[in-house]
């Protein structure tokens, strides 16, 4: 059964109007993660929340936002999707902090921008 | 900085033996983990290491030095699904994962 689902697999958007993509887990873990990941490149922190607590990556553009209205979800909310943002983009959670365990992923949404 | 290096890509063949390297220079080390990533598809966790030496689990190796700063993955008995990107990823001091950029496996028959 999956664990961490992301929706939808595959998302089409219009340059410059804002979507939002969905997380949630099952396994009850305090971290949740947004990646995003380009061809043949390392997944990029965006940002990460422990518990209610948001980090964002200094790097990470203004364009995205994050919400976590619960611990079983998590929103990537782009405002204003340019073509550089078309990338697959992967949720993932872990138990978080002093306890060391793999993160587990998503099977990620395809962005892409028209 | 913070630093994973990884080859971008090799080449082996079914039934053979592979292995991929990985080297790092991050702030504090909680431990080094791998992931499997086909085409499309998301990271799938293949070993953790935090102490020294090997762990094995069936065909699938991992190896970390901390003093060296280094790790391997070794691949036994190649099969053509083996075919992916392998990822090498650290937890450093802040418990946050910084990644490799993968290296591309291509298995020959």
């Amino acid at each position: 059964d999956a664990m961490v689902i992301q929706n939808p697999r595959y998302q089409v958007t219009q340059f410059g109007k804002p979507v939002t993509l969905s997380c949630s887990q099952t396994l009850n873990h305090n971290v949740m993660y947004w990646y995003q990941q380009k061809s043949s490149q390392a997944p990029k922190l965006l940002f990460h929340y422990y518990d209610k607590d948001f980090n964002n990556e200094a790097d990470t553009p203004d364009n995205f936002q994050s919400r976590r209205p619960n611990t079983s979800f998590c929103f990537l909310d782009i405002r204003s999707p340019g073509l550089g943002d078309a990338a697959m983009y992967l949720c993932a959670t872990s138990r978080g902090s002093g306890h060391i365990t793999e993160a587990f992923f998503g099977q990620g949404t395809r962005l892409t921008v028209v | 900085g913070q630093n994973i290096d990884q080859p971008t890509e090799m080449t082996a063949t079914e039934g053979a033996i592979v292995q991929i390297n990985c080297t790092y220079q991050t702030s504090g080390f909680n431990g080094l983990f791998w992931y499997q990533q086909h085409a499309g598809e998301a990271p799938t966790f293949l070993s953790y290491n935090v102490l020294d030496g090997l762990e094995e689990k069936g065909r699938f190796s991992s190896f970390l030095s901390r003093s060296k700063g280094y790790s391997y993955l070794l691949l036994k008995e190649l099969q053509m699904k083996d075919s992916a990107s392998y990822l090498c990823a650290v937890m450093d001091s802040n418990y946050q994962l910084i990644w490799g950029a993968g290296t591309k496996l291509i298995i020959k028959p």
